[in-house]
């Protein structure tokens, strides 16, 4: 069964603090890992997309990261509006195109 | 840029009884999800359509059912409503079903069962 574990469960940062999301993945061959960002009450926003080890986005403050176990959302000088629940995805190869969410990182930035 | 839009934003309903949600996904993408987030939850997979057709189903209950229609827009209708049904329901759209983890979402309908 495919597994997607987020780690720490909430993160709280100041204002210019950088740090890094975990999501570790089981699954038995990986088509995609994914990255949302949901902001309370509302529907997640999509962020990255990454399909191979080694791979690595960036959009503003925030760098995706992939190995072949784990993927990292690093968050350099984070503001306020940075926060946020970060949650992490992972589609398996093979069968169902649907994917496997994790329970997400909740992020607080305090000015 | 046209998002998916799902009506109503709230609903509040009571035990027993039955509700409609609907969603207008983006134009031209091929595949429709539906999930349900409780408090504190990540996104339940509930069911899909990929060209209007149901594609894959997850944690859905026998009460629930869903369908997608020739304009493209979708309808999950839920009966015999319990208050453990209570939750945020999310639609996804997503232009391509292989790259499925690639979803644009609605604001959701919040479900409260009274």
């Amino acid at each position: 069964e495919d597994q997607v574990t987020q780690s720490p469960e909430a993160l709280r940062l100041q204002e210019g603090e950088s740090s890094s999301l975990n999501c570790s993945y089981t699954v038995s061959g990986l088509r995609g890992l994914f990255w949302y960002r949901q902001d309370p009450g509302k529907g997640p926003e999509f962020l990255f997309t990454l399909y191979s080890a080694g791979e690595e986005k960036e959009k503003e403050r925030l760098k995706a990261t992939l190995t072949k176990k784990e993927s990292f959302l690093h968050i350099t000088a984070p503001k306020p509006e940075d926060s946020a629940t970060y949650l992490c995805a992972v589609q398996a190869s093979g069968g169902s195109y649907i994917p496997t969410f994790g329970r997400g990182t909740s992020l607080i930035v305090h000015p | 840029a046209a998002g998916v839009i799902q009506s109503p934003r709230h609903l509040i309903k009571e035990k027993r009884e039955t509700a409609t949600l609907k969603c207008y996904p983006i134009p031209r993408h091929d595949t429709v999800y539906w999930y349900q987030q409780g408090p504190g939850q990540d996104p339940q997979f509930l069911i899909s359509f990929y060209e209007k057709m149901q594609s894959d189903k997850g944690s859905i209950p026998d009460r629930f059912s869903a369908q997608q229609f020739s304009d493209y827009h979708s309808e999950l209708n839920m009966s015999s409503l319990e208050l453990g049904d209570s939750a945020l329901y999310f639609c996804a759209s997503s232009p391509q079903r292989e790259r499925g983890g690639i979803q644009y979402f609605g604001a959701g309908t919040r479900l409260s069962v009274l």
